[in-house]
């Protein structure tokens, strides 16, 4: 079966620091994957998509990058973080399964 | 991809049927539409989609208007358990393309006892 791993669950970073998010796919090749921010009680907003190694798609203009450097895997990077980078933070992929988007369990970044 | 409008909260009595609302007038012919829920601070899981047929499964049934431009996700029994937030999507799956969407702010359904 299909699984999609994310971690950390939580992370506190200093403004300024570095990020690195990561969310490995199982059970499945070739998925389109997706990351996604969620500020506090608002829906989700679109970061990148990825159809394949090496390809992005980038959304909205910020302060963030993505790679897919492996089939599965997908990263969410900055080098320095903002105040407004804080929020909720979900992987997510599709598939030929026509279930749509299966997301991961997020991360909840806060930058201080 | 079209966008849908969801109003922003619903409460339900613990036992009944919750009917939850979703317009997307703008929607294209290859579109589904598609329903996921999200738990506080959890990922969303989907829970049904359709393209034009009504649909049921074990946790919910869509209601798709004839002409496709609204749809009613309905919880026969809502339990506490159900207390969330339902967002409706639109969008296209193709194997070769990214479908991507955009969640808009969904509906906060709260489920009294």
């Amino acid at each position: 079966s299909q699984t999609i791993h994310q971690w950390p669950a939580t992370l506190v970073q200093p403004v300024g620091s570095p990020l690195s998010l990561e969310c490995t796919v199982e059970g499945t090749s070739n998925p389109n994957l997706y990351w996604y921010r969620q500020a506090a009680g608002r829906g989700l907003q679109l970061l990148f998509y990825s159809v394949g190694i090496g390809q992005i798609s980038s959304e909205v203009p910020q302060n963030l990058s993505a790679s897919r450097p492996q089939d599965r895997q997908f990263i969410l990077s900055s080098k320095k973080l903002l105040l407004s980078d804080s929020g909720f933070y979900l992987c997510a992929w599709t598939g030929s399964g026509k279930n749509g988007y299966t997301f991961g369990s997020g991360t909840r970044l806060t930058v201080v | 991809d079209a966008k849908t409008t969801q109003p922003p909260s619903m409460d339900c009595a613990e036992g009944r049927a919750a009917n939850l609302p979703c317009n997307h007038s703008t929607i294209s012919g290859n579109e589904y539409v598609y329903w996921y829920r999200q738990i506080h601070s959890q990922g969303p899981q989907y829970i049904i989609h359709g393209l034009k047929n009504n649909e049921t499964n074990e946790m919910a049934s869509l209601i798709i208007t004839e002409d496709r431009k609204s749809s009613t996700l309905i919880l026969p029994h809502a339990t506490l358990r159900d207390t969330a937030v339902y967002y409706c999507i639109v969008m296209v799956l193709v194997l070769t393309n990214a479908g991507k969407s955009t969640f808009g702010d969904g509906t906060t359904l709260t489920v009294k006892p």
